[in-house]
């Protein structure tokens, strides 16, 4: 059963420390997603990559946040220095897009909770 | 980014049919609808999408407007296990871009 896997689950840490989220994908998709999730918020797009290369990190705070493909089976997504405001659970999707860059499903990890005291 | 609205709750009694509403009046022709739903402590699941036919698949039923304007998610026997945050989305044909919008989706309570 292919499934994304996040690492860590679970993340507390000081305001200023780095913070790096890392994502599996399922084997043989060729599309990720970094999704933030808040109870004000709701879930947000941060950053989408299609065969490692980044097509849109808009939603991303470009300051501090960071998102990589070092290669097909690890994405990643670092914070540097964390704030409180980033507490948040951050999920992470991988999908099978066509050459024309539609897919259909996306299929999301558990998500890393992250807290920043 | 096109947007949705739909009701924040929603309540369904267990084995019963469920119609989740979703109005999407800035659609354009080339959005596909979306639907996934997030269980407690869990990421989105796929439900199901489509863009102008009606859809059928294992977990629900997606009826869409002749205009496109709303959509209907049906669940056709309701379960415990399908109490969930239900988001519909929209999606753009685009290679790149943000494409999708999750918005605050129908929590649905299923009682027993």
């Amino acid at each position: 059963d292919a499934r994304v896997t996040q690492t860590p689950r679970h993340k507390v840490t000081e305001m200023g420390q780095e913070v790096t989220m890392r994502c599996q994908p399922i084997l043989g998709h060729n599309t990720v997603f970094w999704y933030r999730q808040t109870m004000m918020q709701g879930l947000e797009l941060l950053a989408y990559f299609r065969n490692r290369a980044p097509l849109d990190d808009s939603g991303m705070p470009k300051d501090r946040f960071s998102a990589e493909m070092p290669d097909a089976t690890l994405a990643t997504l670092k914070i540097q220095p964390s704030e409180p405001r980033d507490s948040a659970v951050y999920f992470c999707a991988s999908g099978l897009a066509k050459d024309s860059g539609s897919y259909n499903e996306q299929f999301f990890g558990p998500g890393t909770r992250l807290t920043v005291l | 980014d096109a947007k949705t609205t739909q009701p924040n709750s929603m309540e369904s009694n267990e084995e019963e049919p469920v119609h989740l509403p979703c109005n999407h009046s800035t659609i354009s022709g080339t959005d596909y609808i979306h639907w996934y739903r997030q269980l407690p402590s869990q990421g989105p699941e796929y439900v199901i999408h489509g863009l102008t036919s009606n859809v059928n698949n294992r977990m629900a039923s997606l009826a869409i407007a002749e205009d496109r304007k709303s959509s209907t998610l049906i669940l056709h026997r309701a379960t415990l296990r399908d109490a969930a945050v239900y988001y519909c989305i929209l999606r753009s044909w685009r290679g790149t871009g943000n494409q999708f919008y999750f918005g605050t989706g129908t929590s649905l309570t299923v009682i027993p």
